[in-house]
């Protein structure tokens, strides 16, 4: 079993609709939790970075932390056409240790 | 933040050639510089990491070894690739001060083995 699972899609959806992904992972040592998304052929970027269990808003963009279910969630409102990428969770158990990814959510925005 | 460079952003390679990719970073000093290895429809498989100067961790044995020559340049080399080193590859950093727990990619090196 993989220590973070996500679903590797592709989620569809039409523009203006909420996208909602989510990662789970088996390690409860996890306490610093990343979302990257990822063009096509192109280096990921980092969208969200959260510490332990809460929500974090930036802009459209809501990330969620659930520590006693292990799970973590990403919504993006509003989706746009330019919201089309593979979209990648992240997390680690101390500040400046390696990262474990999951392997990607692939998302279409159809106009 | 930081900025990684890579090249060269795409390459096909016969087997048994040797291979060299570059990473250099800007924006910081003394990070922790990474190598990763994403196969098609996967997820990023970590290969090297580095602290410093000289100093390489391996994840995983294979076909590939890293050094890193300066505090900002990481290098990636095969002497003989295989067919399965083919793969999308990327070079992190993680910038030691301020939020120091997320890493940056640059923006990878397409390697096709024929």
């Amino acid at each position: 079993q993989k220590e973070v699972e996500q679903d590797p899609g592709p989620l569809s959806v039409p523009e203006g609709a909420i996208v909602s992904l989510n990662c789970t992972y088996s390690n409860s040592a996890f306490q610093y939790f990343m979302w990257y998304r990822q063009y096509s052929r192109k280096g990921p970027e980092l969208l969200m970075y959260t510490y332990s269990s809460g929500n974090k808003e930036d802009g459209r963009f809501t990330a969620q932390v659930d520590k006693s279910s292990k799970y973590i969630s990403l919504f993006i409102r509003d989706s746009q056409p330019s919201d089309s990428a593979t979209y990648l969770c992240a997390m680690s158990k101390a500040a400046g240790n390696k990262l474990t990814f999951g392997g990607g959510t692939r998302v279409l925005v159809k106009p | 933040s930081q900025t990684i460079h890579q090249w060269p952003a795409t390459l096909v390679q016969p087997v048994g050639s040797p291979l060299s990719l570059e990473c250099t970073v800007e924006g910081t000093s003394n990070p922790n510089l990474y190598w990763y290895r994403q196969a098609a429809g996967r997820g990023l498989q970590l290969l090297f990491y580095s602290v410093g100067i000289g100093q390489i961790s391996s994840e995983v044995p294979q076909n590939l070894s890293a050094s890193r020559p300066q505090d900002r340049q990481f290098i990636l080399s095969s002497k003989k690739l295989l067919l399965s080193d083919s793969g999308f590859y990327l070079c992190a950093g993680r910038d030691r001060a301020g939020s120091g727990n997320t890493i940056y990619f640059g923006e990878g090196s397409w390697l096709t083995v024929v």
